[in-house]
């Protein structure tokens, strides 16, 4: 079945470090992957999509890339901050399909 | 633009009983889809309508069902609730570019708690 999988289910960095967290996905080739943000009681945040032709995107301090070979997403936040601390969670669709979302990395930047 | 309503935000329940969730897309949004929420399991997948026609489902039992009005607005209802129902039900939008698929991000609301006693 298809899965996406975020390795770590939490990630403690010190504040100025660039943390960085895995997706990986089998059975499945996704056409976009996103990460979302959620802070605890929240719904998630859209941060940031990639498509299976890109090779990486950046938003001010954040960066993810797609690696289809390795069937990996990398997300990368540098010069983290105390607020950046949340769950970060990685999804995936293919075509028509359900979306289908990891279970997220709970990152804390510790000051 | 109002974000995503879903209502109501909190609600307590007894086992047998059942329940109806609410959610109202941003405006212009015409998909919109379910997740049920837990700490063990994640965010996991309920349906998804687009335009009044559900166009997936998840693996749930049947006692979870849900349906969208034409205005865009959806409903959820699970029937017969058990113990293991509890848990954050969350609502998002999408606009959809065209029907051949997803191209755009979820955005979700603030979701729905659900205790069952």
């Amino acid at each position: 079945s298809q899965k996406i999988e975020q390795n770590s289910e939490a990630l403690n960095i010190q504040e100025g470090k660039t943390a960085t967290l895995t997706c990986n996905y089998t059975n499945y080739s996704p056409a976009y992957l996103q990460w979302y943000r959620q802070d605890p009681g929240r719904g998630p945040v859209f941060l940031l999509l990639i498509r299976e032709n890109e090779k990486e995107k950046r938003k001010e301090r954040l960066k993810v890339t797609f690696d289809t070979t390795l069937k990996q997403s990398l997300f990368h936040i540098t010069a983290s901050q105390h607020s950046d601390s949340a769950t970060y969670l990685c999804a995936a669709r293919q075509g028509y399909q359900k979306v289908t979302f990891g279970t997220g990395t709970k990152l804390q930047v510790i000051p | 633009k109002a974000g995503v309503t879903q209502t109501p935000r909190y609600l307590i329940k007894t086992r047998g009983q059942q329940v109806t969730l609410s959610c109202s897309p941003i405006s212009g949004h015409r998909s919109v889809s379910w997740y049920q929420q837990t700490p063990g399991q994640g965010l996991q997948f309920l349906f998804e309508y687009f335009s009044e026609t559900q166009r997936n489902k998840g693996n749930f039992p049947g006692r979870f069902s849900g349906r969208q009005f034409s205005n865009s607005r959806s409903e959820m209802n699970v029937s017969t609730l058990e113990l293991g129902d509890s848990a954050l039900y969350l609502c998002a939008s999408s606009f959809l570019k065209s029907d051949r698929g997803w191209t755009g991000e979820l955005f979700f609301g603030e979701g729905s708690r659900l205790t069952v006693l």
